[in-house]
């Protein structure tokens, strides 16, 4: 079983619709939990930053943690075309080598106009 | 404020020859962090580095591929006699200290194609 397990998609979604996307895990040591964007041909960019569990909304994006299910999602509201990349979900844990991230492998989502 | 520079973006090597990859992080930050992105595969650790020196390489072969962090200069990770499947987006990161609250800063990568 992989550490971490995203589905790949690709997911594809009309302009203003609600996009859901989640990854689950293995490792209960994890305890930081990221949700980066990466553009074609560029590197992943840091959307959210979640520690713990819980809940963490910025502007139309919305980070969940349940760390009792492993399980973490990132709600779009709103989706629009810019909004189209892959989605890689990320985490860390929180001993010795907490600089680590272990990444999944990506959704690919895009928003039509 | 630049970003965590990469470059070249695009290498192109034949069988054999040598790869050097090269990370400038952003500034204020010391540590570096990289990152292989395979085909149809997610982004694996590699190495990371403080200045002059290596904190954990685990993730890197440890044939062929070397990192480094000089005093002065970039970052470089150096691959040797280059084989197929080391053709792959390679992606340096920063951050200003190994803090786990510290958010990694990717530049665009590498693009190293094999042939």
């Amino acid at each position: 079983q992989k550490e971490v397990e995203q589905d790949p998609g690709p997911l594809s979604v009309p302009e203003g619709a609600i996009v859901s996307l989640n990854c689950t895990y293995s490792n209960s040591a994890f305890q930081y939990f990221m949700w980066y964007r990466q553009y074609s041909r560029k590197g992943p960019e840091l959307l959210m930053y979640t520690y713990s569990s819980g809940n963490k909304e910025d502007g139309r994006f919305t980070a969940q943690v349940d760390k009792s299910s492993k399980y973490i999602s990132l709600f779009i509201r709103d989706s629009q075309p810019s909004d189209s990349a892959t989605y890689l979900c990320a985490m860390k844990n929180s001993g010795g080598s907490n600089y680590k991230l272990t990444f999944g492998k990506g959704t690919l989502l895009t928003v039509n106009p | 404020n630049a970003g965590v520079m990469q470059n070249p973006r695009h290498l192109v090597r034949r069988r054999g020859q040598e790869a050097r990859l090269r990370c400038s992080p952003m500034k204020g930050h010391s540590h570096v962090y990289w990152y292989r992105q395979l085909p149809e595969e997610g982004l694996k650790f590699m190495v990371y580095l403080q200045k002059e020196n290596i904190i954990d390489e685990s993730g890197m072969p440890k044939e062929r591929f070397s990192a480094e962090f000089p005093k002065e200069g970039p970052s470089i990770l150096r691959i040797q006699q280059v084989v197929r499947g080391d053709s792959a987006a390679y992606f340096c990161a920063s951050s200003p200290d190994r803090s786990p609250n510290s958010p990694l800063h990717f530049g665009n990568g590498t693009r190293l194609t094999v042939t």
